[in-house]
Formats: C-alpha cells, sequence, structure tokens
C-alpha cells in the first residue's frame, strides 16, 4: 500500500480524544505558519494559520499554539474523529516579500480508532 | 467547482520521454505554485510565478519547464524523464502578498518505468 516504508512520526488517539501535533522549526526569522491536513490520494487542505504576533489562534475544533522562544508549534484537535485520520504538516515562511515560499516539516501521521 | 484542478491525476510513462502537467486555479489568485512531494511525504517547492511572471526557481534541473500562459494556469512540462522523477506533484495557488495561505490541487502522481 501507499504506506510501506512510510516512517513518518505517528500519533495513534482513539476517536474523542483531544489530539496534539507538534511541529519544531528552525528559522527564527518565520513569521507566518500554516497547519495542512493531507488525506490519502488528495491535496494538502488548509486548517489554520497563525502570526507570530500572536500566541494563540482557535478554529472550529482546532487551536494552534506558537511558541517563539522555543521554535515550537503545536495543533490541538479536540474531540477527534475518524475523519481527522491524515498526515498534518506544519509550514513556516519568512520574509519580507510579497510572495512567500512555504517550507514544510516532514508530516505527522494522526490515525484515530472508533 | 474545484478550485486547483490538476491534469492527469495519474501519468505512468518511460525514461526519456517528455510529459506535461497543466494546472488551473478559478479562486481569482496571482500567485501560483508546483510542489514536488516525495515518497517520504516531503514537500518541497519547485517554482511560483506570479502574474505569469516567473519569481521563485528553487535549484530544479532545467528538463523542468513552467510555463503560465495567465494568471489562472501554470503548466508543467518536463523533459527527458528520469526515474528519480518519480513523485507526487501539486499545484498550489495563492493571493500575493506574506500572509496568505496557499491552495493545493489533489496532485499528479508521475511514475517513471
Amino acid at each position: 500500500g501507499e504506506s510501506v516504508g512510510l516512517h513518518l512520526p505517528t500519533l495513534s488517539v482513539q476517536e474523542g480524544d483531544n489530539s496534539i501535533i507538534n511541529c519544531a522549526y528552525s528559522n527564527s526569522a518565520s513569521d507566518y505558519f500554516i497547519w495542512y491536513k493531507q488525506e490519502s490520494g488528495k491535496g494538502p487542505q488548509f486548517i489554520i494559520d497563525i502570526r507570530s504576533n500572536m500566541d494563540k489562534r482557535q478554529g472550529q475544533r482546532v487551536t494552534v499554539l506558537l511558541n517563539k522562544t522555543v521554535k515550537h508549534l503545536s495543533l490541538q484537535i479536540a474531540a477527534t474523529q475518524p475523519g481527522d485520520s491524515a498526515v498534518y504538516f506544519c509550514a513556516e515562511t519568512a520574509g519580507n516579500s510579497g510572495y512567500s515560499t512555504l517550507t514544510f516539516g516532514k508530516g505527522t501521521m494522526l490515525l484515530v480508532s472508533p | 467547482d474545484t478550485a486547483v484542478s490538476q491534469t492527469p491525476k495519474y501519468l505512468v510513462t518511460q525514461m526519456g520521454n517528455d510529459k506535461s502537467i497543466k494546472c488551473e486555479q478559478n479562486l481569482g489568485h496571482d500567485t501560483m505554485y508546483w510542489y514536488k512531494q516525495d515518497s517520504k511525504k516531503f514537500l518541497k517547492i519547485m517554482f511560483s510565478y506570479n502574474n505569469k511572471e516567473l519569481i521563485i526557481n528553487e535549484t530544479v534541473p532545467n528538463r523542468f519547464s513552467p510555463k503560465s500562459p495567465d494568471k489562472a494556469h501554470l503548466n508543467l512540462h518536463i523533459n527527458s524523464l528520469e526515474l528519480g522523477d518519480s513523485a507526487v506533484y501539486f499545484c498550489a495557488s495563492s493571493q500575493t502578498g506574506h500572509y496568505q495561505p496557499q491552495h493545493f490541487g489533489d496532485g499528479t502522481r508521475l511514475s517513471i518505468l
């Protein structure tokens, strides 16, 4: 199958649990961060973003936390559902031009059991 | 009503051939991108175009030639395909501006025999 040989970090949770997916970034100049969800056979889908002038941002069932001191980003998913099963990527960008180049993290696979 | 659409979804071909992948977006964005995703799911930017002009080329071999006939389309032509070109290629688009999220198509899986 598609996952043979794929060694992504994996988080396994039960339906209804809260999930936390972590991401470390290295560029201290990064000032805009995005979380994407990628389901099998699909492209990355925008979930939530945050600018570096914020520490926390909430969406529907999701919260992103940003700790610039330790260059760490996390995505919290409340009441995780089987439909949340996917690979999650953080992406960062830096720069003062109008053109943003996203640098993606390695991805974390979230598996939700009913 | 697909926002970013790519064709074909699957492309199987032999080494040495030339192939093209097409991308169209109906979001009214003026910046478009090509990314390559390898077998380990790592996503890397290849090119970015803004209003039909190339603005980012991330040291991609010149066998890869993007073309943007208008700001809603960004096609990718690949000459002399090699085994290492096997990957999933994603097109994306965004509004111009630093704090603009990119929206992705569903990818083209390229397999070189």
